[in-house]
């Protein structure tokens, strides 16, 4: 009965490095959402899949942000050439289907990247 | 574009106290959804409370309310007899058909013993 895992939990990156965030959905989940929340704000929300297809990537800050779910299960984010602005928590969620706005998202943990 | 306005910043309450958080929102949506989420401090986003645009009947949930007034586009959740447990950051949230959550900025609640 796992719900949805994020690793690392916490990432510190030296400014300029590449780091690559991992989300494991529910299983059986077709939708998986990446958000970004910055300190003492709320989630914005960043790209979407439904399975293996990116359907919205429209948050994406710049082109140094990358996702990707190639098989339609396990989603990665990548932050190339990371800047101090990227610091924030990186929130994974999954929903069972796709294309429904009322189907609730169960969110992971979340990873804490600090960029120093 | 959708927004969504919290505009209390943190509420303090001593417990069995009730907490009314409020929120308007924005959208261009004729079908849209709201949402009620906690985040305590151990940071994972806990679903609280759903509604869609076209039912504005409230409803209680154990301790927690709701009030969706569609003429003031306001969705506000109370807590009532709250306890320790309560305190946590609280964010209101809107979807479209897709399911793109927009968050407000939270409201922090303090419930002191």
């Amino acid at each position: 009965g796992a719900g949805v895992s994020q690793s690392p939990r916490y990432k510190v990156a030296k400014r300029g490095q590449d780091v690559a965030l991992r989300c494991d959905p529910i299983s059986g989940h077709v939708s998986l959402f990446w958000y970004q929340q910055a300190l003492g704000q709320g989630p914005e929300f960043l790209t979407y899949f439904q399975n293996e297809a990116q359907l919205d990537k429209s948050g994406l800050p710049s082109d140094r942000f990358f996702a990707e779910r190639p098989e339609g299960s396990v989603s990665t984010l990548k932050i190339q050439r990371t800047q101090q602005e990227d610091s924030a928590v990186y929130l994974c969620a999954s929903s069972l289907v796709g294309g429904q706005g009322q189907r609730r998202q169960y969110f992971g943990p979340g990873t804490r990247l600090t960029v120093t | 574009a959708q927004k969504v306005t919290q505009a209390q910043t943190e509420i303090s309450v001593v417990e069995k106290e009730d907490v009314t958080l409020d929120c308007v929102y924005e959208t261009r949506d004729t079908t849209y959804y709201l949402f009620w989420y906690k985040q305590p401090p151990s940071g994972e986003l806990v679903f609280l409370i759903r509604r869609n645009s076209f039912d504005e009947q409230n409803e209680i949930s154990g301790r927690y309310s709701w009030n969706f007034q569609k003429s003031t586009s306001s969705f506000n959740f109370t807590i009532t007899a709250s306890q320790v447990v309560d305190s946590a950051v609280y964010f209101c949230a809107l979807t479209d058909s897709w399911g793109k959550l927009q968050f407000g900025a939270g409201t922090q609640v303090v419930v002191t013993p």
